[in-house]
């Protein structure tokens, strides 16, 4: 298996604008996950989904994000309007419940810039 | 709710042991995990214990756990400049919540 596949790898967006962040999770896998990592709060999950349904989301930081997973093998996070506080790179991760262990798989991340 | 905490930075010169320590607060934990991040990357799993074993051994990598005390912390021996990486502990419940609590992250370094 190729692992999580996300788009873009890096985006340059100015202030205001929308984006949209991809995730293709690992075949077979039931639970996806979002996170963002900066310098200042680490890592921080955002929202979680099994079978393609969001589980806690409590951890989006306002109205201005919005995840979605139409299929078992696509996920979205968007973030409209952006700010400059976005910035981070976001990463998504998935695991298989009928493995031994909750090992999460990472994708390589999508590093975010608003200007 | 859960809670796991971790030193930020740990600097050792090559050759040398590095100790990579843990506290989680989840009682209910069953599986614990050292995940290792290397520069550009996203989280990869290291190595990972069952919280009904005291320690395992995979290599270079010994992990120890102290469930009394909710510790647990990761060997590297002969620790190399390959090595120089965030090192993350998460802990999780096993009970298909699917959901993992990591800690903030180690930055090692190891200098030559």
């Amino acid at each position: 298996d190729a692992g999580v596949i996300q788009s873009p790898r890096h985006e340059v967006t100015e202030m205001g604008q929308e984006v949209t962040l991809r995730c293709k999770p690992i075949s077979g896998h039931d639970y996806l996950f979002w996170y963002r990592q900066t310098m200042m709060r680490g890592l921080e999950l955002l929202i979680y989904f099994n079978n393609n349904v969001p589980i806690d989301d409590s951890g989006m930081p306002e109205d201005r994000f919005s995840a979605k997973m139409p299929n078992a093998s696509f996920s979205t996070l968007k973030i409209q309007p952006s700010e400059p506080r976005d910035s981070a790179v976001y990463f998504c991760a998935s695991s298989f419940s009928g493995g031994a262990t909750d090992t999460q798989y990472f994708g390589p991340g999508t590093r975010l810039t608003v200007l | 709710g859960e809670d796991v905490e971790q030193s930020l930075f740990l600097s050792v010169r090559e050759g040398d042991s590095s100790v990579i320590n843990c506290t989680y607060t989840d009682s209910s934990s069953t599986y614990l995990y050292w995940y290792k991040q290397e520069p550009g990357a996203g989280l990869q799993l290291l190595t990972y214990i069952f919280s009904n074993m005291d320690m395992k051994q995979d290599q270079r990598l010994t992990v120890l756990l102290n469930k009394k005390d909710k510790h647990l912390s990761l060997r590297i021996a002969d620790t190399q400049t390959g090595d120089s990486a965030i090192y993350f502990c998460a802990e999780s419940r096993g009970t298909n919540a699917g959901k993992s609590t990591f800690g903030d992250g180690t930055t090692l370094t190891v200098k030559p």
